[in-house]
């Protein structure tokens, strides 16, 4: 069974830019959580997508953004980059019944020059 | 509010020496419990959950943690660490209350495991 992929594992963007990254769950989960991971900061939650629904999202400015397509597969578009943005961003899957374990991908670094 | 409290921000140890990393939580409402590792460069990988039943609850490369819900903890052990063992460790808490899903994590705790 495949894990949960996300594409590109690096990317490198100047300030104002916008990037677009990419998740694909673990087959058979519908639910998507992307998390963002800068150093010395730990884990925040950014967003979480469950049926093509956006559920929830953690205390992060609105030009943090994504989407659940009809697959599942999700993408994260964070505009107008700040240097700040810089980190590594981890998407994770969970099948859906509650309270489940989620399966994390590689994640993508995300570089703000 | 729902938080999660990792005390440990690093952790050395020797080889072969036992290890407890701390987590502590609050919450209003029943929740499940999480441990995660991150090795190195790597995303993060459950080493063990407790959603109901025993407190006490075996993981993957000999690992366990205790369920105390009066002292609302989550304490990860393992009698005898290895190299290999070297990573960062987070605790999470989940609560699902009328299908609405909220997840926390902890800020980690690095565990150095000294030669």
């Amino acid at each position: 069974e495949a894990g949960v992929t996300q594409s590109p594992t690096h990317l490198i963007k100047t300030r104002g830019q916008q990037a677009t990254l990419r998740c694909s769950p673990i087959s058979g989960h519908t639910s998507v959580y992307w998390y963002q991971q800068a150093l010395g900061l730990g884990l925040q939650f950014l967003l979480w997508y469950d049926e093509g629904e956006e559920r929830n999202r953690g205390n992060f400015p609105p030009r943090f953004s994504g989407r659940q397509f009809p697959n599942y597969s999700s993408e994260l578009n964070v505009n107008a980059l700040e240097l700040e943005d810089s980190a590594l961003y981890l998407c994770a899957s969970s099948p859906c019944e509650a309270g489940r374990e989620q399966y994390f991908g590689p994640g993508t670094r995300l570089t703000v020059t | 509010a729902q938080s999660v409290t990792q005390l440990d921000s690093q952790v050395p140890v020797f080889e072969e020496a036992p290890v407890e990393l701390r987590c502590n939580y609050s919450s209003s409402v029943s929740v499940y419990l999480f441990w995660y590792v991150q090795y190195p460069n790597q995303g993060l990988q459950l080493l063990l959950k407790y959603l109901s039943g025993s407190t006490l609850v075996k993981g993957i490369n000999g690992f366990e943690a205790e369920f105390n819900k009066s002292q609302t903890s989550f304490h990860l052990r393992k009698p005898s660490v290895h190299i290999s063992d070297t990573a960062e460790y987070f605790c999470a808490v989940t609560r699902t209350t009328g299908g609405y899903q909220k997840v926390t994590f902890g800020t980690g705790t690095k565990l150095q495991v000294i030669p």
